[in-house]
C-alpha cells in the first residue's frame, strides 16, 4: 500500500513566524512531490513541487526533500492569516503514459494574529 | 493559458438516482485527465484517469464509471447513487509528459446524496 502520511493538525502558528509542515512517504519509487494548499470548500491549488534532494525556495515557501529518509517538508516564512488552510502533501509515481499522485490527508494550518 | 471547468458546482441527489458530472479543459490538447473524490475531512482518492479519448483506467471498484468522449472532456457517471457517494468530486488535468507531471485541479462539484 503506497502511503503519504501527514499530521492532521491543527497546527497553530503566530503571524510572522515560520510554519513547518511535514510529510513522510512509504514508496521509494516516488519520483516527485507536491504541496497543495486547500482553502475550506475549495479545490487544491499547487504551491510548489520538488523532485531533487535538498531545498527549493519560491518566495516565502521552501520545500525540502530527503529521499534517504523518505521525508518532505514545507516551510512558510513570515506566516500570514491568508496562509490558514489545509496543506496537502503528495507523491507521484510515473507510469507509461500517466503519473499517479498519492495524497496525504492534509495538515490544517491556522495562523493566529 | 489552460482552464479547467466542472459542473455543476453543487448537486443534491436522492439515493438510487443517476449521476453525470462533466469536466472540460481549455487551452491544451491531449491532456491526461483525472477524477478524484474527497470525503469530508479526508484526503483525495483517485477514481479514474485517462490518457486519451476512450482510454479509461479505474483505480477503485465502485458503482461509478468514467468516459472521455472528446479530447478535453471527461465525464463521471453513476446509474444508481449510494449514500457513500457523497463527497467533493475533483477533476484534474496534466500535460502527460515531462517531469514532474503536475496535476491542476478544477473547482470541484460538491455532491450530497440523501
Amino acid at each position: 500500500q503506497k502511503e503519504v502520511e501527514q499530521n492532521s493538525g491543527p497546527l497553530s502558528v503566530p503571524e510572522g513566524a515560520i510554519a513547518s509542515l511535514n510529510c513522510t512517504y512509504s514508496d521509494r519509487g516516488s519520483q516527485s512531490f507536491f504541496w497543495y494548499r486547500q482553502y475550506s470548500g475549495k479545490s487544491p491549488e499547487l504551491i510548489m513541487f520538488i523532485y531533487s534532494n535538498g531545498d527549493k525556495e519560491d518566495g516565502r515557501f521552501t520545500a525540502q526533500l530527503n529521499k534517504a529518509s523518505q521525508y518532505v517538508s514545507l516551510l512558510i516564512r513570515d506566516s500570514q492569516p491568508s496562509d490558514s488552510a489545509t496543506y496537502l502533501c503528495a507523491g507521484s509515481l510515473r507510469y507509461s503514459s500517466a503519473s499517479k499522485i498519492i495524497f496525504g490527508s492534509g495538515t490544517r494550518l491556522s495562523i493566529r494574529p | 493559458s489552460q482552464t479547467i471547468h466542472q459542473w455543476p458546482a453543487t448537486l443534491v441527489q436522492p439515493v438510487g438516482s443517476p449521476l453525470s458530472l462533466e469536466c472540460t479543459v481549455e487551452g491544451t490538447s491531449n491532456p491526461n485527465l483525472y477524477w478524484y473524490r474527497q470525503a469530508a475531512g479526508r484526503g483525495l482518492q483517485l477514481l479514474f484517469y485517462s490518457v486519451g479519448i476512450g482510454q479509461i483506467s479505474s483505480e477503485v471498484p465502485q458503482n461509478l464509471s468514467a468516459s472521455r468522449p472528446q479530447d478535453r472532456q471527461f465525464i463521471l457517471s453513476s446509474k444508481k447513487l449510494l449514500l457513500s457517494d457523497s463527497g467533493f468530486y475533483l477533476c484534474a488535468w496534466s500535460w502527460g509528459q515531462g517531469m514532474p507531471d503536475t496535476q491542476y485541479f478544477g473547482p470541484g462539484t460538491r455532491l450530497t446524496v440523501l
